[in-house]
C-alpha cells in the first residue's frame, strides 16, 4: 500500500505567512492527489484536487503542486480562516490513504 | 444543492455491528463513487472503502476486509456502511464523500455520524 507522509506535522504562523505544506508518497502516484482543510468538529472540505486544480469556491491564496512522489500545498497569505488542519490524499490505488496532517496555528 | 446526508449518532455494545446511512440529493448519484472514511477523536483520517453505485462494485482497505460492507441504494440515492464485529477501537466520526469519476478528491461530504462503542 502506498504511505503518504507530511511535513511539517504542525507549524506556528502569522497572518499574512506564505505556509508551505510538503506531502511525500512512498512510490510514484502521478498527480492523483488532492488536499483538505479540517477545522474541528467539522467535515474536511476539499482544496485542490488532481493535485493541482482548484476547487471552485477556494480562494486563490491556496494552490497545489507536484506529480510522482513530491507534493505540495501553498497558502500564499495566510488569513484568520485557514487556521486548521491540513491532509493530502492518494488515488493513485487502494487503498486511498490520506496523510497524517499538518496543523497550522497561530504564532 | 448537493448535499450528503447521514443517519445519527450510535451507541453499540462490544461485538455488535453498526450500519451508518448517507443519502444524496441534488446530484446524479450513478455519476459518482461514494467513500466511507473514519476519524477516530483527536486522530487523523482513514479511509475505509468505496463503492461505484451504478455497478454495486466495492473495494475495501484491508485493515477492514471482513468487518465492513459497503453497499448502495440507487433507487433511493443511499449508500450504507455496515461494520461488524465492533471494538471500543471503533469509536469514531464515520464520514461518507463523493468522488466524480475520474476526478482525484472527494468534492461534498456528509455531516459525520458518530459511533461509540461501549460496554
Amino acid at each position: 500500500a502506498i504511505q503518504l507522509t507530511q511535513s511539517p506535522s504542525s507549524l506556528s504562523a502569522s497572518v499574512g505567512d506564505r505556509v508551505t505544506i510538503t506531502c511525500r508518497a512512498s512510490q510514484g502516484i502521478s498527480s492523483a492527489l488532492a488536499w483538505y482543510q479540517q477545522k474541528p468538529g467539522k467535515a474536511p472540505k476539499l482544496l485542490i484536487y488532481d493535485a493541482s486544480s482548484l476547487e471552485s469556491g477556494v480562494p486563490s491564496r491556496f494552490s497545489g503542486s507536484g506529480s510522482g512522489t513530491d507534493f505540495t500545498l501553498t497558502i500564499s497569505s495566510l488569513q484568520p480562516e485557514d487556521f486548521a488542519t491540513y491532509y493530502c490524499q492518494q488515488f493513485n490505488s487502494y487503498p486511498h490513504a490520506f496523510g497524517p496532517g499538518t496543523k497550522v496555528d497561530i504564532k | 444543492q448537493v448535499q450528503l446526508v447521514q443517519s445519527g449518532a450510535e451507541v453499540k455494545k462490544p461485538g455488535s455491528s453498526v450500519k451508518v446511512s448517507c443519502k444524496a440529493s441534488g446530484g446524479t448519484f450513478s455519476s459518482y463513487t461514494i467513500s466511507w472514511v473514519r476519524q477516530a477523536p483527536g486522530q487523523g483520517l482513514e479511509w475505509m472503502g468505496r463503492i461505484i453505485p451504478i455497478l454495486g462494485i466495492a473495494n475495501y482497505a484491508q485493515k477492514f476486509q471482513g468487518r465492513v460492507t459497503i453497499t448502495a441504494d440507487k433507487s433511493t440515492s443511499t449508500a450504507y456502511m455496515e461494520l461488524s464485529s465492533l471494538r471500543s477501537e471503533d469509536t469514531a466520526v464515520y464520514y461518507c464523500a463523493r468522488r466524480p469519476l475520474a476526478v482525484a478528491g472527494y468534492d461534498y461530504w456528509g455531516q459525520g455520524t458518530l459511533v461509540t462503542v461501549s460496554s
